[in-house]
């Protein structure tokens, strides 16, 4: 599966929206974008994912560039149970999820 | 709908114990996987399984761990013998398909293994 890279932290005011970055330039034709998250000692949670598309779900959206060497999960609202690392993964029909550092967001009120 | 059960959350074993971790996945999945979360670290695979089927085990340590998906019960990680180095998170998660297609795995809530 192709690497992904994130930013190591970022912070986000409360209510505002929160644009978390990821680059994937190795991505190939057939490898979708997942988005996890782990909230402070619970397991990870299945954010959104996508191919080629945009996505948009009852959580956040997805926005994919259309070379797919990157894409952004935005939380449109962000509040303070948002604050966790996030994971953007990248995979194709490997059923194994794998973990990088992920991007650590901190809402502050 | 409940979601991945794993039991217990907390775990604590002597080095030289055994350490079962059961997981049942979500109501209709047939496909489990475990991941373990060393402090300060990203999930690593371990194991993953079908109903009566070890399918890759490729993330497995050689020794001491196994795992099962027995046609009724949860899912069990077993460590023999335990060593410090075994303290962890242990995660399990689960889906309704497998390899060849776009799915989400959802993940339980984690045991957290303590070796004194």
């Amino acid at each position: 599966d192709a690497k992904t890279t994130q930013p190591p932290s970022m912070d986000c005011a409360e209510g505002r929206a929160a644009n978390l970055p990821c680059n994937h330039s190795t991505i190939s034709g057939n490898e979708y974008v997942y988005w996890y998250r782990q909230i402070h000692s619970q397991g990870p949670q299945y954010i959104i994912h996508g191919l080629k598309n945009n996505e948009t779900n009852e959580m956040a959206s997805l926005i994919i560039t259309e070379d797919r060497k990157s894409s952004t999960l935005i939380l449109p609202h962000a509040t303070l149970r948002d604050t966790a690392v996030y994971y953007c993964i990248v995979r194709s029909n490997d059923y194994k999820l794998s973990f990088g550092a992920g991007t650590t967001v901190t809402v502050r009120a | 709908n409940a979601g991945v059960m794993q039991n217990p959350r907390h775990l604590v074993r002597r080095r030289g114990q055994e350490a079962r971790l059961r997981c049942s996945p979500m109501k209709g999945h047939s496909h489990v996987y475990w991941y373990r979360q060393l402090p300060e670290e990203g999930l690593k695979f371990m194991v993953y399984l079908q109903k009566e089927n070890i399918i890759d085990e490729s993330g497995m340590p050689k020794e001491r761990f196994s795992a099962e998906f027995p046609k009724e019960g949860p899912s069990i990680l077993r460590i023999q013998q335990v060593v410090r180095g075994d303290s962890a998170a242990y995660f399990c998660a689960s889906s309704l398909q497998g390899q060849g297609t776009s799915y989400e795995q959802y993940f339980g809530p984690g045991t957290r293994l303590t070796v004194t």
